[in-house]
């Protein structure tokens, strides 16, 4: 089956740093990549649709400036959230589809970032 | 905008008790997708199911099925003779409107003990 990866799993870093989580499509070309957002015990939130070589579309209220999205490439989308604070904690999921909307999404596991 | 109401927040039950989780779902689309997935305490999410709304035929899969009332709009899955493994959490997800998006419910927790 598919596999998508994510990386790193967990990271900690400090308030006003930034942080790159790489999303990678393993065994297909995704063309079209999505970034969710989880808090404990909540539901997951998408954040943007990213279709390679375009611009990422965000969702209502996701901050494109604060969480930029580059998905250069068939098999890699990134997510860079800049100058974290500790409210963005959260767990961040990625997910894959090769195609158009009969194609179903793959999910990555997940990367569970703590701003310290 | 499609929504998903998921009113059970937790269920606990004892191994081997069926248990049936609800889905109810709105949307204006005429065709969509519906999905479940499961999402146990390490956080991967795992593919259960997906269903075409054109697909009225209710699936079973193991100790899994689901039963498709499109009149209703509800999309339930019922785990037969539960097992420990079986605790995560479960959403049920439809997808469709522009963009093909997913739109997670809120989730129900499952709880099987001993």
């Amino acid at each position: 089956g598919a596999v998508v990866s994510q990386h790193p799993s967990r990271v900690i870093c400090k308030s006003g740093t930034s942080v790159k989580i790489e999303c990678r499509s393993l065994d297909f070309q995704a063309t079209t990549m999505f970034w969710y957002r989880q808090f404990p015990k909540q539901s997951l939130m998408l954040m943007a649709t990213s279709n390679e070589g375009s611009k990422a579309t965000y969702e209502q209220g996701v901050e494109k400036d604060k969480f930029l999205i580059n998905h250069a490439s068939l098999t890699l989308s990134t997510l860079t959230v800049t100058s974290a604070h500790p409210e963005d904690s959260s767990f961040y999921i990625c997910s894959a589809r090769e195609g158009g909307e009969s194609y179903e999404q793959y999910f990555g596991p997940g990367t569970r970032l703590t701003v310290t | 905008a499609q929504k998903v109401t998921q009113a059970q927040t937790e269920i606990s039950v004892v191994e081997k008790e069926d248990v049936t989780l609800d889905c109810v779902y709105e949307t204006r689309d005429t065709t969509y997708y519906l999905f479940w997935y499961k999402q146990p305490p390490s956080g991967e999410l795992v593919f259960l199911i997906r269903r075409n709304s054109f697909d009225e035929q209710n699936e079973i899969s193991g100790r899994y099925s689901w039963n498709f009332q499109k009149s209703t709009s509800s999309f339930n899955f019922t785990i037969t003779a539960s097992q420990v493994v079986d605790s995560a959490v479960y959403f049920c997800a439809p997808q469709g409107g522009g963009g093909n998006k997913l739109t997670f419910g809120t989730g129900t927790q499952l709880k099987v003990e001993l």
